[in-house]
């Protein structure tokens, strides 16, 4: 199946520092999005970056894009405690496949 | 825009009862609804895909006769857990989305938390 596989599973840092975390997929893809999900809520939408793109921002995130590769990473400066919660990448355009997820955990 | 609401957001039910989860839409029409299940502390798996007016797309190991889904209009999607079991206890996550192909964005539902005891 087309899932991702995020790298590391688990990420704790202090408040203030960068957090990066790593997916790697299998397949050709058209777009690669990633979600942020809060212990026991629904997703959130963070960002998507098309698959002729390289790097996209949206305020204090940054996603890579390598399509020869296969890889993406999603990084936060400056994180917060409250950017506390599950990251997912996720590849497909109709049918949505998640990757396991890097849990953060930013540390006040 | 592209709210998606679901309810309940948590039930509790007894082994053998049917539970009924609905997904709507609210200020936008959903041409096709998923519905997602999430086991704790791992990642989202694609139960099915539903279309209003037609049949929903199973994945494979879904049973569709255990999660039955209707999808009977562009804002409501419903997941209906027959005769549930301890080990359907999950988070259940609805999205739903329009249009097709690059860009397409899914909005999700806040998700609703089923406990079978």
């Amino acid at each position: 199946s087309q899932q991702g596989e995020e790298d590391p599973q688990a990420l704790s840092i202090q408040e203030g520092e960068n957090a990066t975390m790593n997916c790697s997929y299998k397949t050709s893809i058209n777009n690669l999005q990633w979600y942020r999900q809060n212990s026991g809520r629904g997703l959130v939408h963070l960002i998507l970056i098309r698959s002729n793109e390289r790097e996209k921002h949206s305020g204090r995130l940054r996603v890579t894009l390598d399509t020869s590769k296969k890889s993406s990473s999603l990084l936060i400066t400056a994180s917060r405690a409250a950017d506390t919660a599950s990251y997912f990448c996720v590849t497909g355009a109709n049918n949505l496949f998640f990757g396991t997820g890097t849990r953060l955990t930013v540390i006040p | 825009g592209a709210v998606v609401s679901q309810h309940p957001s948590w039930v509790i039910c007894k082994s053998g009862t049917s539970v009924k989860i609905e997904c709507r839409s609210l200020d936008f029409q959903a041409t096709t609804m998923f519905w997602y299940r999430q086991f704790p502390k791992q990642s989202l798996m694609l139960m099915a895909t539903s279309n209003e007016g037609s049949k929903a797309t199973y994945e494979q190991g879904v049973e569709k006769d255990k999660f039955l889904i209707n999808h009977a209009s562009l804002t409501l999607s419903t997941l209906t857990v027959t005769s549930a079991h301890p080990e359907d206890s999950s988070f259940y996550i609805c999205s739903a989305g329009s249009g097709a192909g690059a860009g397409y964005e899914q909005y999700f539902g806040p998700g609703t938390r089923l406990t079978v005891t």
